[in-house]
């Protein structure tokens, strides 16, 4: 079975400082792992994923996450926080091609500060 | 055309209606979702759609019918509900089902709320 943990409930940042979203996976095979963004009633919107190549990668509204495969961490980033930002962050994980699930963290709510 | 809608936006039904969720998206995506979302929690998958047939049915109650009448379509069918199936239901397609590694790409939703 997958699973992916997101350990914060909520961040706090202050507008302009660096924020860090945490999420963890343990998944069978290569991981497929995605971040989704989703503001007050409404949808899930992609931010970005990581299949395969580089660590780093970078995603819409100035977003990036890295992947790092000894710590089974795929943590989300932005070097300078804004108001915008605040909302629900999703971190999910497919388990490989033959996968037809997305298996969605718990979520961590987002709230940066002016 | 890159997006999913779905329609109504807002839905209050009494739990003896029959009312129907739509989504319709144009991308030739040929995989497509309902996922049932609780305030601050993650989506539930509720069924899976694969070229038209219903491939995954997470053991949803049979007050949800699920039909697709075309690779454009998914409905979602409502009959005797319950307050607690009050939820923000969303839609969501994907290239294939199985063996691609594309995202999900979700609808805005639709806000049931079941008196």
């Amino acid at each position: 079975a997958q699973s992916v943990a997101q350990p914060e409930d909520q961040v706090n940042v202050a507008e302009g400082n660096p924020l860090t979203v945490k999420c963890t996976y343990s998944v069978s095979g290569n991981p497929y792992l995605f971040w989704y963004v989703q503001y007050p009633n409404r949808g899930l919107q992609f931010l970005l994923k990581y299949i395969t190549g580089d660590n780093l990668v970078k995603g819409s509204y100035g977003f990036e996450a890295e992947f790092n495969k000894s710590q089974t961490s795929f943590h989300l980033k932005k070097p300078s926080a804004l108001v915008s930002d605040s909302a629900l962050y999703f971190c999910a994980a497919h388990s490989g091609a033959g996968s037809y699930q997305l298996t969605f963290g718990k979520g961590t709510k987002l709230s940066v500060i002016p | 055309d890159t997006e999913v809608t779905q329609t109504p936006k807002h839905l209050v039904m009494g739990m003896t209606n029959k009312k129907s969720l739509k989504c319709e998206q144009h991308m030739g995506h040929r995989a497509m979702y309902w996922y049932k979302q609780k305030a601050k929690k993650p989506p539930e998958l509720m069924f899976v759609y694969s070229y038209e047939k219903l491939s995954i049915n997470e053991s949803v109650p049979s007050r949800f019918s699920p039909e697709c009448p075309n690779s454009s379509l998914l409905n979602l069918h409502l009959h005797a509900l319950q307050p607690e199936d009050s939820a923000l239901y969303l839609c969501a397609s994907r290239p294939q089902l199985r063996g691609d590694y594309n995202e999900q790409f979700f609808g805005p939703g639709t806000r049931l709320t079941v008196l």
